[in-house]
């Protein structure tokens, strides 16, 4: 079975530019979950996806945060323009619904550095 | 003040030593209780789950929460330098139909095993 897959692993870009982070889960997987890791920090929630429906969005830090999830399918997270303070490492995970399923399945992240 | 404290170490420790790891928090409505593994540059893998209080082992591994306290253990025994890595706890409070809810993570503890 394929992992949950990410990508690019690395971006650099210059403050003010529009970056376009992917996630594809786990073939199945209806949930799909976007993370965050600023420098120093602990990981931080920032969406969940049920299929293609936005189940929980209180984590997106402001409207330059941008997800969708065509078909229910892979995810993308489009900042825009991007701010020095939004560089950190952008986790994807999902998981399958229903109760008894339990915990995620992480991708390796993408690595965000705005300068 | 963080919902979830967790000290980030790093912590090193000899080969076949015990290792403890743990997490307070302060959101009295968490149930869910993880630990997630991070090795560098990888995305967390869940190692642990337990949902209350109580005890699970798997294999070396040992969970241990304490809602009344508050605090949740993790246990390594006869440590191996394969098990360095960050080790994080997570939190959720609650489980739907759709899966776990939003986790909230703590900083990650770094942890090395010297052979």
């Amino acid at each position: 079975e394929a992992g949950v897959t990410q990508f690019p692993s690395h971006s650099v870009i210059e403050k003010g530019q529009t970056v376009t982070l992917r996630c594809d889960p786990i073939s199945g997987h209806d949930n799909l979950y976007w993370y965050r890791r600023v420098m120093g920090k602990e990981i931080k929630f920032l969406l969940h996806f049920v299929k293609e429906s936005k189940q929980d969005e209180s984590g997106m830090p402001n409207n330059r945060f941008l997800a969708e999830r065509t078909g229910g399918t892979y995810s993308t997270l489009k900042v825009q323009p991007a701010e020095l303070e939004d560089s950190g490492v952008y986790f994807c995970a999902s998981s399958l619904t229903g109760l008894g399923n339990y915990g995620y399945t992480f991708g390796s992240g993408t690595r965000l550095t705005v300068v | 003040q963080k919902e979830v404290e967790q000290d980030p170490g790093p912590l090193s420790v000899p080969e076949g030593a015990i290792v403890s790891l743990n997490c307070t928090y302060s959101n009295s409505a968490f149930q869910y209780f993880m630990w997630y593994r991070q090795y560098s540059r990888k995305g967390p893998e869940l190692l642990m789950y337990t949902y209350s209080s109580g005890n699970k082992e798997d294999g070396r591994f040992t969970a241990q929460v304490d809602k009344s306290s508050k605090y949740i253990s993790l246990f390594i025994r006869d440590s191996q330098p394969s098990d360095s890595a960050t080790y994080l706890c997570a939190m959720s409070a609650l489980v739907t139909n759709f899966g776990n809810e939003k986790l909230t993570f703590g900083t990650g503890t770094r942890l090395t095993i010297i052979p």
